[in-house]
């Protein structure tokens, strides 16, 4: 079954560092990655996608993702840190119904 | 929200009333999706829908109907509110023939059921 895993439930950073929060993967067939976010009492808002090509993938407000076939995994980056990105981060895949299946979600919290 | 709408915002039920959450989208998308998201769990699919007409189970369907008699409107409907329903419910709407896009997402609707 297509599934991904979000190891740390929170990851804290100070603001102006270098941010990772972490996803990997299993599925069966070429992998379709999404990262979304979630604002405090807002719904999900679409981050960035892998669907083939190169793998850094390049998104919304900075962010951007490595997909890396070998490790199965598709890490969500950023160069500097804002105190504005804490929010929830939701890796997701699409199976093979074209249905997404979602991460259990990763706590970004960004300090002065 | 890119034009998808859910009412009401919060909502409090006694156990075994009913209530519909409505979802209303004015993009002519076809696909629409109910999810929940409760705490450390993430998303998880209730019910889909590909077009007027047209609905299908998600993962998890049990105790939750829908219908989709318009392109614009995917109510979902709880029957006989249970503790185990409360939750953030979120629809999703999805641009069509673009099976690799990505989703657009409603506020959400907080349900507790007591």
């Amino acid at each position: 079954a297509q599934s991904v895993a979000q190891p740390e439930d929170q990851v804290n950073v100070a603001e102006g560092n270098p941010l990772t929060v972490k996803c990997t993967y299993s599925v069966s067939g070429n992998p379709y990655l999404f990262w979304y976010v979630q604002y405090p009492n807002r719904g999900l808002q679409f981050l960035l996608k892998y669907i083939t090509g190169d793998n850094l993938v390049k998104g919304s407000y900075g962010f951007e993702a490595e997909f890396n076939k070998s490790q199965t995994s598709f890490h969500l980056k950023k160069p500097s840190a804002l105190v504005s990105d804490s929010a929830l981060y939701f890796c997701a895949v699409r199976d093979y119904t074209d249905k997404l299946i979602f991460g259990t979600g990763t706590r970004l919290q960004v300090f002065p | 929200n890119a034009g998808v709408t859910q009412t009401p915002k919060f909502r409090i039920l006694k156990i075994g009333q009913s209530m519909t959450l409505q979802c209303t989208q004015d993009m002519n998308h076809n696909y629409m999706y109910w999810y929940r998201q409760d705490p450390g769990m993430g998303l998880k699919l209730i019910y889909y829908s590909v077009g007027a007409g047209i609905t299908d189970k998600g993962e998890v369907p049990n105790g939750y109907n829908v219908s989709r008699s318009t392109t614009e409107d995917f109510p979902l409907r709880l029957e006989l509110a249970a503790p185990s329903q409360t939750s953030v419910y979120f629809c999703a709407i999805r641009p069509p023939g673009q099976t690799l896009d990505e989703q657009f997402f409603g506020p959400g609707t907080r349900l507790t059921v007591l």
